[in-house]
């Protein structure tokens, strides 16, 4: 069973289209995460969502639109493709905690190679 | 702001043997955590050790370790007997002590991309 499972892994897109990646995860967390790798593999926060709730939105344009329906899930809408989109989305989720122990370790998916051409 | 640095873009070792990696951070907290997660060429982002700052002990983990000195903020890796597996990038990482979780954020390095010779 796969703790964080995102879909679809590799998605090849044209600019302008509007594209969707889910997001689920299996491990009773309440709080779940977008990142986006770049092409140099830099890893940078997008989103992140605490029981069903926006906490931190990086700056990210408006056409990403994160949803979460529940807190297993969080999924990122993109509208209006862009070339620079292209890049590997990592959904993560990690208990809410603040003192000792795992509860502030954040485990990610396998990721979500966009491509947009 | 925090920031984190490593400062070795690639690093070489033969399998078996040891090697270190750097990491050095910025920040006025106090309170905060250091991971290192590693990425094999398959872009899964896999949590290797993590280390609390009210620590004073080094996390191990198997084959990893750190050796943390928060005076000089500076968190490095060991990884030992190294193995053709341990091929990856390699990130480190920063987070705030928060007053709950749905504050964590991880600051990531730029990575040190890791080559296991046999």
């Amino acid at each position: 069973d796969t703790a964080v499972s995102q879909t679809p892994k590799y998605l090849v897109t044209q600019m302008g289209n509007d594209k969707s990646i889910k997001c689920e995860q299996n491990l009773g967390h309440d709080t779940m995460y977008w990142y986006k790798q770049d092409s140099k593999k830099f890893l940078k926060i997008m989103f992140s969502y605490n029981n069903k709730e926006l906490i931190i939105n990086e700056t990210v344009p408006n056409r990403f639109s994160p949803k979460s329906p529940d807190k297993a899930h969080l999924n990122l809408h993109i509208n209006s493709l862009e070339l620079g989109d292209s890049a590997v989305y990592f959904c993560a989720s990690s208990h809410r905690g603040g003192g000792a122990g795992s509860g502030n370790t954040i485990y990610f998916g396998e990721g979500s190679w966009l491509t947009v051409v | 702001a925090q920031t984190v640095t490593q400062s070795q873009p690639e690093m070489s070792v033969q399998e078996a043997e040891t090697v270190t990696l750097s990491c050095t951070y910025d920040t006025s907290e106090s309170n905060y955590y250091l991971f290192w997660y590693k990425q094999p060429p398959s872009r899964q982002m896999i949590l290797v050790i993590r280390q609390e700052a009210y620590k004073q002990q080094n996390a191990t983990e198997n084959r990893f370790s750190v050796n943390f000195q928060k005076a000089a903020k500076s968190f490095s890796l060991k990884i030992s007997d190294s193995q053709l597996g341990d091929t990856a990038m390699y990130f480190c990482a920063f987070m705030k002590h928060g007053s709950g979780g749905a504050t964590n954020k991880l600051i990531f390095g730029t990575g040190t991309l890791l080559a296991v010779q046999p």
